[in-house]
């Protein structure tokens, strides 16, 4: 698999349900990002997680990540509507780094 | 709250003409990138900028595009002599801390 691959590529979901996007990624990082696209707009930072931290949260996200398993997944409670976009996930592996984004998973929150 | 901004938001241009893409990153932040997705596909990393040189580039960062922070605001990516496979939305971000970095709306470049 290639660098920062997510997991679904694509999810539909009713308001009100969590959803669940993982990501995997080969190489060391020294950080994992998590970004939304609205549809042909620009990349939006959702949170920031450092290659030492388990867990983070941000109002309804959650991010864990397993370095162990080279894998992060990003979790949002409550969807809305408005959270219907394009997720990706992002790896830096050092100091002023390029990121090296996954393929995306699209979410779709129904009313 | 700060933003980056990118001009122009949609340029049109023909196969083998140059085009200059401009960005305004966040005042404060020391580190700038390029990066573009090709409709449909991933975001890819093109260049990175620090202290007036690049610090890094990709394959695909050949000898047609080239970077410039000409003043204290702007960042501008050219690209020399554009082909069809140049399509593509590009997209601007800077840092300060060089982890966490900020995009601009991007700029999406037609070539005809």
């Amino acid at each position: 698999s290639q660098q920062g691959e997510e997991d679904p590529q694509a999810l539909s979901i009713q308001e009100g349900e969590n959803a669940t996007m993982n990501c995997s990624y080969k190489t060391s990082i020294n950080n994992l990002q998590w970004y939304r696209q609205n549809s042909g707009r620009g990349l939006v930072h959702l949170i920031l997680i450092r290659s030492n931290e388990r867990e983070k949260h941000s109002g309804r996200l959650r991010v864990t990540l397993d370095t162990s398993k080279k894998s992060s997944s990003l979790l949002i409670t409550a969807s809305r509507a408005a959270d219907t976009a394009s997720y990706f996930c992002a790896t830096g592996a050092g100091t002023a780094s390029k990121l090296t984004f996954g393929t995306g998973t699209r979410l779709q929150v129904t009313l | 709250e700060p933003e980056v901004t990118q001009t122009p938001s949609h340029q049109v241009t023909q196969m083998g003409q140059e085009v200059i893409l401009r960005c305004v990153p966040i005042s404060n932040h020391l580190y700038f990138y390029w990066y573009r997705q090709i409709l449909g596909q991933k975001v890819e990393f093109l260049v990175s900028f620090y202290n007036n040189e690049i610090s890094e580039k990709s394959e695909i960062f050949d000898d047609q595009f080239s970077v410039e922070r000409p003043d204290g605001s702007n960042f501008t990516l050219k690209i020399r002599s554009t082909k069809l496979e140049d399509s593509a939305m590009y997209f601007c971000a800077s840092t300060s801390d060089r982890y966490e970095q900020y995009f601009g709306p991007g700029t999406r470049l037609t070539v005809t």
